[in-house]
């Protein structure tokens, strides 16, 4: 079964400084990729997704994730932080050919950003 | 539009009794799940609803659990004689979901549960 993993459960980083949040999956299979974020009290919203095509793909507000068949992972990066960007941020995937739209969630890393 | 709502949104009940949870998704999406999210735990798959298929229920951690969606669009998650370990938020999401793409899954509020 997909697994996701997300090493780092809290990350603390000072603004204007670069993150690096990582995630990786379990399957080698052709998957869809996902980073959900959790503003505090707030509900989970898409941040961006891998589907197909470019590797690499960017949000509106500055964060890009690169998708790496080879390890198997879906890191997610900005090169510079705001006191907004602190949330929860979730990686997910789904299986593109047997559960397509089962998507199964990693257990969150959070992002605090110190000013 | 409106989004996917969830009732109610705090919920706190006495060890052993059953609750019930409702969620109203998108009108149009055909695709329904369920989560848990415990504070450290991430995100608990339960339960997923596509379209007439059979529900896909592997995610569900109990007997105790069972949820069911009436007429593809509003579902209810009941929890049956309630134990401690079952306080979390509960959340609801939906999406559009066809074969061969994956799209976007839009969140509902969440139900706080709280067993005492």
């Amino acid at each position: 079964a997909q697994s996701v993993t997300q090493l780092d459960s809290q990350v603390p980083v000072f603004e204007e400084a670069p993150v690096e949040l990582r995630c990786n999956y379990s399957s080698s299979v052709s998957v869809y990729l996902f980073w959900y974020v959790q503003y505090p009290n707030q509900g989970l919203q898409l941040l961006l997704k891998y589907l197909s095509g470019s590797t690499l793909v960017e949000s509106i507000n500055g964060f890009e994730a690169e998708f790496n068949k080879s390890q198997t992972s879906f890191h997610l990066r900005k090169p510079s932080v705001h006191i907004s960007d602190t949330a929860e941020y979730f990686c997910a995937v789904s299986d593109m050919k047997t559960s397509y739209d089962k998507v199964i969630f990693g257990p969150g890393t959070s992002l605090s950003v110190i000013p | 539009g409106a989004g996917v709502s969830q009732s109610p949104s705090n919920k706190v009940t006495e060890k052993g009794k059953d609750v019930e949870l409702r969620c109203d998704p998108i009108s149009g999406h055909t695709a329904l799940y369920w989560y848990r999210q415990s504070l450290g735990q991430g995100l608990e798959f339960l339960i997923y609803f596509q379209g007439n298929s059979a529900p896909d229920k592997s995610g569900l951690p109990s007997d105790r659990f069972s949820a069911e969606r009436t007429g593809g669009s509003v579902s209810t998650l009941t929890i049956q004689r309630t134990q401690q370990e079952d306080s979390a938020v509960y959340l609801c999401a939906s999406s559009l979901a066809r074969q061969g793409y994956s799209y976007e899954q839009y969140f509902g509020p969440g139900t706080r549960l709280t067993v005492t």
